[in-house]
């Protein structure tokens, strides 16, 4: 079966520290990537995607994550992460050749500490 | 400015009474989603629609109906039937079903049954 896994449920950091979240999916089809920031109590916001080309896909607020197909992989980066950043992550993968509808991870809360 | 409106933010329900969660876009989009979201475990999907007078069912279904009369609306009825409805509910649109531009979420409704 088709799966999207956030390995971290929460991820605790220093401020002005490089943070990774990681996001792995479970096929061999090709794919679409998305990363979905969610602050409290709020929808989810688009923060990037991948559907070709460079592998390395960046965000206007110094987010970046980079597509590896061996490791079928779309972990998502920033070198220097900011108390604004505390909020929840969402990676969601739309597999080819199936259902049109992404799936989604469970989320990787983000906390930014000063 | 073009956007999703979920209302209301808060709702409160007894057990046993059907409740309507309305969504309105102004996007133009033709596709739209239901979304329930429940801690540490990310998004569910409940029913979507690609076209006026059109819905399918998601993965969690069951105690949920909707309508599609108006392109730009998209309620969603939690009826009695619905075993553990308090959840946080998110409405999403995209221009159609399948394309890959990504999602746009409203602000979510907290519905808490007691």
């Amino acid at each position: 079966a088709q799966s999207v896994t956030q390995l971290d449920s929460q991820v605790p950091v220093f401020e002005e520290a490089p943070v990774e979240l990681r996001c792995n999916y479970s096929s061999s089809v090709s794919v679409y990537l998305f990363w979905y920031v969610q602050y409290p109590n709020q929808g989810l916001q688009l923060l990037l995607k991948y559907l070709s080309g460079s592998t390395l896909v960046e965000s206007i607020n110094g987010f970046e994550a980079e597509f590896n197909k061996s490791q079928t992989s779309f972990h998502l980066r920033k070198p220097s992460v900011h108390i604004s950043d505390t909020a929840e992550y969402f990676c969601a993968v739309r597999f080819m050749g199936g259902s049109y509808i992404p799936t989604f991870g469970r989320g990787t809360s983000l906390i930014v500490h000063p | 400015d073009g956007g999703i409106t979920q209302s209301p933010k808060y709702l409160f329900r007894k057990e046993g009474q059907n409740v309507t969660l309305s969504c309105e876009q102004n996007l133009n989009h033709d596709a739209m989603y239901w979304y329930r979201q429940d801690p540490g475990q990310g998004l569910r999907l409940i029913y979507y629609s690609q076209i006026v007078n059109d819905f399918q069912k998601g993965d969690i279904a069951e105690g949920y109906s909707v309508s599609r009369e108006k392109k730009e609306s998209f309620p969603l009825t939690v009826t009695s039937a619905q075993k553990n409805p308090t959840a946080f509910y998110l409405c999403a649109s995209s221009t159609r079903l399948g394309e890959d531009y990504g999602y746009t979420f409203g602000s979510g409704t907290r519905l808490t049954v007691v």
